[in-house]
């Protein structure tokens, strides 16, 4: 079983519509939670960071986690043709710069 | 954020040649950059860990003969691959420990071996 699960899309949305992205994980070691944003062809870039159970707002964006259900969500409301990229998760462990990543999550909003 | 720049953004090169890569932290000091490999609708691979002035831990797999990395400052971190193949064509990308546990990414290096 992979550290970390999320299923790769890609997910089409219509313009305005709210986006939900996922990411399973098996260690519940983990401590912190982020998402980045990936362009095509750029580096990726942080969303979120999150390091406790519950939700975290950032203008339209959204960061859910349960620590109980090790399961992480990503919420993106008002989709707009920009927020078009990958999205990644990653988590972590504190005293430890290594991140563990999903593989990214493919999103198109449609205008 | 913080801001990590990389050069070249995109490079090709024969087969058999070498290419660096160099990953800069523009604003922050960062003790620890990482390097990673990104192949097409792929995740981040991790390649190695690098501290400012100790060798670099590398991943499983991959080669410290083929893959030179040296983290000579707070800032600056190479990427040296050697005799570059054909398969060793990928996106390379580094990334500087920010504060928080965070990563700060750079804009990635395309390169393409002929």
């Amino acid at each position: 079983q992979k550290e970390v699960e999320q299923d790769p899309g890609p997910l089409s949305v219509p313009e305005g519509a709210i986006v939900s992205l996922n990411c399973t994980y098996s260690n519940s070691a983990f401590q912190y939670f982020m998402w980045y944003r990936q362009y095509s062809r750029k580096g990726p870039e942080l969303l979120m960071y999150t390091y406790s159970s519950g939700n975290k707002e950032d203008g339209r964006f959204t960061a859910q986690v349960d620590k109980s259900s090790k399961y992480i969500s990503l919420f993106i409301r008002d989709s707009q043709p920009s927020d078009s990229a990958t999205y990644l998760c990653a988590m972590g462990l504190y005293g430890n710069n290594r991140l563990a990543f999903g593989k990214g999550n493919q999103v198109v909003v449609i205008p | 954020g913080a801001v990590v720049s990389q050069h070249p953004s995109w490079v090709i090169c024969k087969s058999g040649t070498s290419v660096k890569i160099e990953c800069r932290s523009l604003d922050f000091q960062a003790t620890t950059m990482f390097w990673y490999r990104q192949f097409p609708k792929q995740s981040l691979m991790l390649m190695a860990t690098s501290n400012e002035g100790s060798k670099a831990t590398y991943e499983q797999g991959v080669e410290k003969d083929k893959f030179l990395i040296n983290h000579a400052s707070l800032t600056l971190s190479t990427l040296t691959v050697t005799s570059a193949h054909p398969e060793d064509s990928s996106f390379y990308i580094c990334s500087g420990g920010g504060g928080q546990e965070t990563q700060y990414f750079g804009p990635g290096t395309r390169l393409l071996v002929l």
